[in-house]
């Protein structure tokens, strides 16, 4: 089974600051896709960005980033120039690339963008 | 486009009742996933359909847990009879479903908030 590990129960950085949130996962797989996913307050989850194992060029979308090490088994988000509507719980989560494609969310981490 | 639909948001029952939440997936999307979220953790996936069919339900407490998606569009998800550890937020979300959902991004609704006295 896959285990989907986020260290960082907390974090809080001032805005325009650049944060990286870290996320580490467990698994047997080859092939497989990272996600980070956003859920502001109050508000629906939504995508930040996805990575696929078999691709090593890391996946960037606007000022958010990720630094996958696949030996590892490391995904770290990193954003840039951070605004107060990154405020949110940030959750890393793991899907095989075979079989049936349910999300393994880490425990999340709870970001708070200061002014 | 309009987005997951969920409903009731909120929900108070007393443990031992049952209770009933409902969704409806983007158009079109053949895949639809019920999550739940206990606070302080991340989703846990409770069902997962593809179209009318069920792909997983490998962590459905069945014995006190149902879904259906009949015609293979919205969802009802059951809990009969409620206990105070049901108490949570009950997620869905919906995916195209095409070649075989291999990465696809899930789209989540607002969510139900259960909370079980």
């Amino acid at each position: 089974a896959q285990t989907v590990t986020q260290s960082q129960p907390e974090m809080s950085v001032q805005e325009a600051e650049t944060v990286t949130l870290s996320c580490t996962y467990d698994t047997s797989e080859n092939n497989y896709y990272l996600f980070w996913y956003k859920q502001p307050p109050s508000r629906q989850m939504i995508l930040v960005i996805r990575q696929e194992a078999y691709k090593q060029q890391n996946a960037t979308e606007n000022r958010f980033s990720v630094n996958f090490q696949k030996a590892a088994k490391s995904f770290s988000l990193k954003i840039s120039d951070s605004q107060l509507g990154d405020t949110a719980m940030y959750f890393c989560a793991f899907m095989k690339r075979q079989g049936a494609q349910k999300l393994v969310f880490g425990q999340g981490t709870r970001l708070t963008i200061n002014p | 486009e309009a987005g997951v639909a969920q409903s009731p948001r909120y929900k108070i029952i007393e443990k031992r009742q049952s209770v009933a939440f409902w969704c409806n997936p983007i158009s079109g999307h053949a895949t639809l996933y019920w999550y739940q979220q206990i606070l302080g953790q991340g989703p846990k996936l409770l069902i997962q359909f593809q179209n009318n069919g069920v792909v997983d339900d490998s962590q459905l407490p069945k014995d006190r847990f149902s879904a259906e998606r009949l015609k293979g569009v919205d969802s009802t998800l059951k809990i009969q009879p409620a206990k105070l550890e049901d108490s949570a937020v009950y997620l869905c979300a919906s995916s195209p479903g095409t070649s075989g959902g291999a990465g696809e991004t899930q789209y989540f609704g607002p969510g139900t908030r259960l909370l079980v006295l």
